[in-house]
């Protein structure tokens, strides 16, 4: 089965700083798809960025972007120029590809807090 | 454009009681999940429908029950609730395979 671990439970940053959410995954598939949730306070799930496994090249969302290292099966988030709305849960998610019917495994959340 | 709905927001149920949770939603899409959000476990699968008809076992599917009525709702039954499942419950949707999961605004589940 594939897993899903994010070793950082809380981690902090200052507004306008940079900061690196770490995420690693375990699978024996070679087509999947990557994801990074955010959930604020309001509990609402909602998509920051999303990577193909067949692409090399890094998925980027205007402060938001990943270094997906394929071999090291690590998918990591940078948050550029950090703003207090960035602060929430963050969810790494994996989805495998072909007949898995979309269904997403989850790691366990990083709580991030924006200091201002 | 309403995406997926869910009723009720909050529920406090006595242990042993039975509810339903609803999840419907417009844009589409063939498949639909029940996923429940634990402190430090992230987000696990309850049961899924791959499409109108179908339903399957996720991760951690005791204690719960399905219906997928049409396409666009698809319902979770707890018949006898215990403690151990207050959690948050969510709901989500998929058009396909590889495009991202829509989430519902999530029900908060009480048992005492």
């Amino acid at each position: 089965a594939q897993t899903v671990t994010q070793s950082q439970p809380e981690m902090s940053v200052q507004e306008a700083e940079t900061v690196t959410l770490s995420c690693t995954y375990d699978t024996s598939e070679s087509d999947y798809y990557l994801f990074w949730y955010k959930q604020p306070p309001s509990r609402q799930m909602i998509l920051v960025i999303r990577q193909e496994a067949y692409k090399q090249q890094n998925a980027t969302e205007n402060r938001f972007s990943v270094n997906f290292q394929k071999a090291a099966k690590s998918f990591s988030l940078k948050i550029s120029d950090s703003q207090l709305g960035d602060a929430a849960m963050y969810f790494c998610a994996y989805r495998a590809g072909g007949t898995s019917y979309g269904k997403l495994t989850f790691g366990q959340g990083t709580i991030l807090t924006v200091h201002p | 454009n309403a995406g997926v709905t869910q009723t009720p927001k909050f529920q406090v149920l006595k242990t042993g009681q039975s509810m339903t949770l609803q999840c419907a939603q417009d844009m589409n899409h063939n498949s639909m999940y029940w996923y429940r959000q634990d402190p430090g476990m992230g987000l696990r699968l309850i049961y899924y429908s791959a499409s109108e008809g179908t339903t399957d076992k996720g991760e951690v599917p005791n204690g719960y029950n399905v219906s997928r009525l049409n396409k666009r709702e698809f319902s979770l039954r707890l018949e006898s609730a215990a403690p151990s499942q207050t959690s948050v419950y969510f709901c989500a949707s998929s058009e396909v395979t590889y495009s991202p999961l829509h989430f519902g605004n999530g029900t908060r589940l009480t048992v005492t």
